[in-house]
């Protein structure tokens, strides 16, 4: 079954860090972009980051450049969003998704959920 | 950069057709995409490349892009087409992804 499960989710005091995993599994993970997406509370659906299929080419919204990497292990199948400096706005549930550019995001997870929050 | 602009909200009745529109100067040049949401699930791509329809979404959605506008088209709408609806796009140029602002689809 094509699928990618979130983790690493939580509570977060502002100016802290935290972690997401994605863990991906039933396709060809190395030949795809991945991308990050969040959705704060009652608002829509915000991009967050890309990185390409072998990690060469990485991007960021202007709202997380500066404080946000993305990176991935394709041998293990895993994306990765460090986030730094949280701010009460980055408070969302974050979705990673396999992201195929012109042809959509067409695998998605079920989210994780990050508050910063002192 | 790429500002995606939709109306807040779209109503009808149920057996009836609902276009929902992205608008952005000359989006008729990109590939835009639709996704679905569920309250509480995550999204669900229903057209891609302006009007590709994955495996498993009904024929009853379709799209078009032209111009300053694409649209989104649910023909014959069911009380479970009742959702939030997003464009997206791809920007080559950068590298980024922009969504619209979403537009809920409510069914009398």
């Amino acid at each position: 079954e094509v699928q990618v499960l979130e983790s690493g989710g939580g509570l977060v005091q502002p100016g802290g860090s935290l972690r997401l995993s994605c863990a991906a599994s039933g396709f060809t993970f190395d030949a795809w972009d991945m991308s990050w997406v969040r959705q704060a509370p009652g608002k829509g659906l915000e991009w967050v980051s890309a990185i390409s299929g072998s990690a060469f080419s990485t991007y960021y919204a202007d709202s997380v450049k500066g404080r946000f990497s993305i990176s991935r292990d394709n041998s293990k199948k895993t994306l990765w969003l460090q986030m730094n400096s949280l701010r009460a706005e980055d408070t969302a549930v974050y979705y990673c998704a396999k992201d195929q550019k012109v042809h959509g995001m067409d695998v998605w997870g079920q989210g994780t959920t990050v508050t910063v929050s002192s | 950069s790429y500002v995606l602009t939709q109306p807040p909200s779209v109503s009808v009745a149920p057996g009836q057709t609902a276009r929902i529109t992205c608008g952005e100067n000359n989006i008729g040049s990109k590939s835009v995409h639709w996704y679905q949401q569920r309250p509480g699930q995550a999204p669900v791509l229903v057209i891609y490349f302006d009007s590709g329809r994955p495996s498993g979404i009904p024929e009853r959605f379709s799209g078009s892009n032209s111009g300053n506008t694409a649209t989104l088209t649910i023909s014959r709408v069911e009380a479970g087409d009742e959702a939030d609806y997003y464009c997206q796009v791809w920007d080559s140029d950068s590298g980024h992804r922009v969504f619209g602002g979403g537009t809920q689809l409510t069914v009398l």
